[in-house]
């Protein structure tokens, strides 16, 4: 029972330079999510997806791009990385909106931009 | 839009002692649930309680239980007989209840880190 997974789980990147983080779930889970944590200031949602093919802006989207071609997988992509986005990166799913569906999430991927 | 505000960053307290973790939020919804979640140094988000703000009774699991006013807007966490396993950073979260909300996750507060004394 594998839940969230994401990869990769450490990432180092230069100015400018690109990459895709990826995030799966085993669950059947209709709603999947991306949050950043930064020192103090909590997580905050940066894009989600309520089903295969949709995505939606949160919080704080500027420099991230997402897609959910398949209900498993979501992916958050950064097109041109800056050191503002040296971040610990969360991905979280859950089947409903409910309270009693909570957010499953991942064990997150510390990304550190140059 | 919904906040939610945790006035510790830190908290200590002895093992075997009892601690409340404090969290407020502001809403103009009437239809909600609420969250802590424990994020350890391992960085796992792991669900310690959970409340529908529907309900008057407070929620409770084993050593964790809350304090929910909803008048007040507050909802805080008591961890009881605290152990050194607790030691972590503490989140409150938000999440609307209301047809049609919800989809955009939870809304959370900034964290407090609970420091155990052995």
């Amino acid at each position: 029972n594998a839940g969230v997974t994401q990869t990769p789980k450490f990432r180092v990147l230069k100015t400018g330079q690109s990459m895709t983080l990826l995030c799966a779930q085993d669950m059947n889970h209709e709603y999947m999510y991306w949050y950043r944590q930064d020192p103090g200031m909590g997580l905050r949602l940066i894009h989600y997806s309520v089903g295969e093919g949709t995505t939606a802006k949160g919080e704080v989207p500027d420099g991230y791009n997402v897609s959910r071609l398949k209900k498993q997988n979501f992916l958050l992509g950064l097109e041109s990385a800056a050191p503002s986005q040296t971040s610990v990166y969360f991905c979280a799913s859950s089947y409903s909106v409910g309270g009693n569906s909570p957010l499953h999430f991942g064990n997150g991927t510390r990304l550190t931009v140059t | 839009a919904q906040t939610v505000t945790q006035s510790q960053p830190e908290m200590s307290v002895q093992e075997a002692e009892t601690v409340t973790l404090s969290c407020t939020y502001d809403t103009s919804e009437s239809d909600y649930y609420l969250f802590w979640y424990k994020q350890p140094p391992s960085r796992q988000m792991i669900l310690v309680i959970r409340q529908e703000a529907y309900k008057q009774q407070n929620a409770t699991e084993n050593r964790f239980s809350v304090n929910f006013q909803k008048a007040a807007k507050s909802f805080s966490l008591k961890i009881s007989d605290s152990q050194l396993g607790d030691a972590a950073m503490y989140f409150c979260a938000y999440r609307s209840a209301r047809t049609g909300g919800g989809a955009d996750g939870l809304t959370f507060g900034k964290g407090t880190h609970l420091i155990i004394q052995p």
